[in-house]
């Protein structure tokens, strides 16, 4: 069974730009969620997609977006990224919303802004 | 609210050696918890979780976490380090959306970096 696949791995971006990151989860598995990583902040919940739904957003601002479509695949974008938003971006994937559910972790797509 | 705090953000010890990396969680109702290592330049790779029942779990490589309510603890160990197991390690907790119910997220430990000597 294939893992969380996320593309792209690594991207450089300009200040100012917009960018979408892209996650396809584990077949089966109707939940996605977003969490930045950065080395001052840790791991922060981003969101979470459940059968094209968003079902949970943390405390970002509205310049981070995402979506879900019929097939599970998610996305997620930035716009008008700052410097501050560099940062790797983790997918995870669930087969259901339960707290004792496992997320299962794609590689991350490391995005540096400059 | 519910949350972990990992002791020590770094932990070096001898190949051979016990490894014991501190998780305690905060909670108000009985937690989910669950152990994460990261790789450098990887995603995260689930070690174990603890749901309900037996308090002592066992994980992938040799690891296991102990459950106690009355420490409100989930320090993870392993008897013998290896080489390969130098890398990142996260406490997390699940929890419920507050906006809606039926809804998770994990909320993780700051991390604890683990370094195996030769």
């Amino acid at each position: 069974k294939a893992g969380v696949t996320q593309t792209p791995r690594y991207l450089i971006k300009t200040r100012g730009q917009q960018v979408t990151l892209s996650c396809s989860p584990i077949s089966g598995h109707r939940s996605v969620s977003w969490y930045q990583q950065t080395p001052g902040q840790g791991l922060q919940f981003l969101f979470e997609y459940f059968s094209e739904t968003q079902r949970n957003k943390g405390n970002f601002p509205g310049r981070f977006s995402g979506r879900q479509f019929s097939n599970s695949r998610s996305e997620m974008n930035v716009s008008t990224l700052e410097l501050g938003d560099s940062a790797l971006y983790l997918c995870a994937s669930s087969s259901g919303q339960s707290l004792n559910t496992e997320a299962f972790f794609g590689q991350g797509t490391r995005l540096t802004v400059v | 609210a519910q949350s972990v705090t990992q002791l020590g953000s770094h932990v070096s010890v001898s190949e051979g050696a016990l490894v014991l990396l501190r998780c305690n969680y905060s909670s108000s109702v009985p937690p989910y918890l669950f152990w994460y290592v990261q790789y450098p330049n990887q995603g995260l790779q689930l070690l174990l979780k603890y749901t309900t029942g037996a308090t002592l779990v066992k994980g992938i490589n040799g690891f296991e976490a102990e459950f106690k309510k009355s420490e409100t603890s989930f320090h993870l160990t392993k008897p013998s380090a290896h080489m390969s197991d130098a890398a990142e390690y996260f406490c997390a907790v699940s929890k419920a959306s507050i906006s809606s119910g039926s809804a998770r997220q994990l909320t993780f430990g700051s991390g604890t970096q683990l370094t195996v000597l030769p």
